[in-house]
């Protein structure tokens, strides 16, 4: 089983649409969840981090459930600059290191 | 404030060459760590780093991969007698504190030939 598992997508939704991603991870002992999202041959960029009582940033909300091991991201009201790669990351052993495991990413494609 | 700086944005290589990768961290910033990424696959972590240590190194290849983060200066990772599975984008993050999320730089997209 991967450590941190997305659907690659890719997901192909209408301009206006609420779109949702989930992402699954291996280790019970996370401690901290992010979103990240990368454009075709850029940098990874932080979305946002995933909070216990989930979070919202404008069309954005993250949320996490610790007994299922999921986290999502949901998307409202999609915009054709939406278009990106989405990564899940997990700092998968908190403590004395810090290393992030990706995700492999799904892939979302606005249309008109 | 400058983010997390990475050079040469692209690096060309023949087989057996050397390459040198450069990062230098946010302002402030003592974590730095380094990620690779092959065409279509997603990001591998590689090593972690602070002044001077090297904490974490358990994604990094036992040959002809190494990294240092000098106490003056930006941190390297040198891939020696480079081959054509090296040919990736290299990507250096540097994070403030454990816990918080990385910065990413544009990272340096090594091609061997």
């Amino acid at each position: 089983r991967k450590e941190v598992e997305q659907d690659p997508g890719p997901f192909n939704v209408p301009e206006g649409a609420t779109v949702a991603f989930n992402c699954t991870y291996s280790n019970s002992a996370s401690q901290s969840f992010f979103w990240y999202r990368q454009d075709c041959r850029k940098e990874p960029k932080l979305l946002m981090s995933v909070y216990s009582s989930g979070n919202e940033d404008g069309r954005f909300t993250a949320q996490l459930n610790r007994a299922s091991q999921y986290i999502s991201l949901l998307i409202r009201d999609s915009k054709l600059s939406d278009s990106a790669t989405y990564l899940c990351v997990v700092n998968m052993r908190p403590g004395t290191a810090s290393k992030l495991t990706f995700g492999t990413g799904t892939r979302l494609q606005v249309t008109l | 404030n400058a983010g997390v700086m990475q050079n040469p944005r692209h690096l060309v290589r023949r087989r057996g060459q050397e390459a040198r990768l450069r990062c230098s961290p946010m302002k402030g910033h003592s974590h730095v760590y380094w990620y690779r990424q092959l065409p279509e696959e997603g990001l591998k972590f590689m090593v972690y780093l602070q002044k001077e240590n090297i904490i974490d190194e358990s994604g990094m290849p036992k040959e002809r991969f190494s990294a240092e983060f000098p106490k003056e200066g930006p941190s390297i990772l040198r891939i020696q007698q480079v081959v054509r599975g090296d040919s990736a984008a290299y990507f250096c993050a540097s994070q403030l504190d454990r816990g918080n999320g990385y910065t990413f730089g544009s990272g340096t997209r090594l091609t061997v030939v």
